[in-house]
């Protein structure tokens, strides 16, 4: 299974961009990179997927290099409301698109 | 788009009761559903994946007879919790994809709070 390992937490101050890089060493071919948010005693929510390259929609930028190995999710210019725990998943192609939770990045948005 | 809905948002019972949870895809069919556990201060575990008109797939560790999955629909998948017990008191959340697909993103529904006295 393609295990996913990114830092358990970090800390940023608003208006910053923060940075999370992910490591996949052992993704296979066809798998997708995902990645959500989740707040307190909520449910995930997702936040952006790629295969390769550059992929950027409304909130988030994800950066795949050409190995696949690794990812980076960026968030401009943080605010407060974006304290919360950020998820990096490989979306198994070979199990029906199955998700594996790791302990994720615990996100601190200081004023 | 792609909302996912889940009733009830908590639930308290007694030991040995039986709690259902419903998961509901409010605007897109949903072959594939997924549902997920999560403990206080730790990641969501994958406990099975629902495909609508078959059996759930558990995994490994998870009891398939305590934890009774139904996708009766493209729209609906139930959780049952047989004779629970207070380590069973959890968050359990669903997710639900247009198809059992790698690149099809997966909604997450509210989560449910389960606990048993």
């Amino acid at each position: 299974l393609a295990k996913t390992t990114q830092p358990i937490s970090m800390d940023s101050y608003e208006g910053q961009e923060v940075n999370i890089t992910c490591s996949h060493n052992n993704i296979a071919t066809n798998d997708y990179i995902t990645w959500y948010q989740q707040f307190p005693s909520q449910g995930p929510r997702f936040i952006i997927q790629g295969y390769k390259t550059k992929v950027t929609n409304e909130v988030a930028s994800l950066f795949i290099p050409a190995d696949r190995k690794s990812s980076t999710l960026s968030l401009p210019r943080v605010s407060l409301s974006d304290t919360a725990v950020y998820y990096c998943l490989v979306a198994l192609y070979n199990q029906g698109g199955k998700l594996i939770f790791g302990q994720g990045t615990e996100l601190s948005v200081k004023p | 788009g792609a909302v996912v809905s889940q009733h009830p948002s908590w639930v308290i019972c007694k030991s040995g009761t039986s709690v259902k949870i419903e998961c509901r895809s409010l605007d897109f069919q949903a072959t594939t559903m997924f549902w997920y556990r999560q403990f206080p201060k730790q990641s969501l575990m994958l406990m099975a994946t629902s495909n609508e008109g078959s059996k759930a797939t558990y995994e490994q560790g998870v009891e398939k007879d305590k934890f009774l999955i139904n996708h009766a629909s493209l729209t609906l998948s139930t959780l049952t919790v047989t004779s629970a017990h207070p380590e069973d008191s959890s968050f359990y959340i669903c997710s639900a994809s247009f198809s059992a697909g790698a690149e099809d993103t997966q909604y997450f529904g509210p989560g449910t709070r389960l606990t048993v006295l």
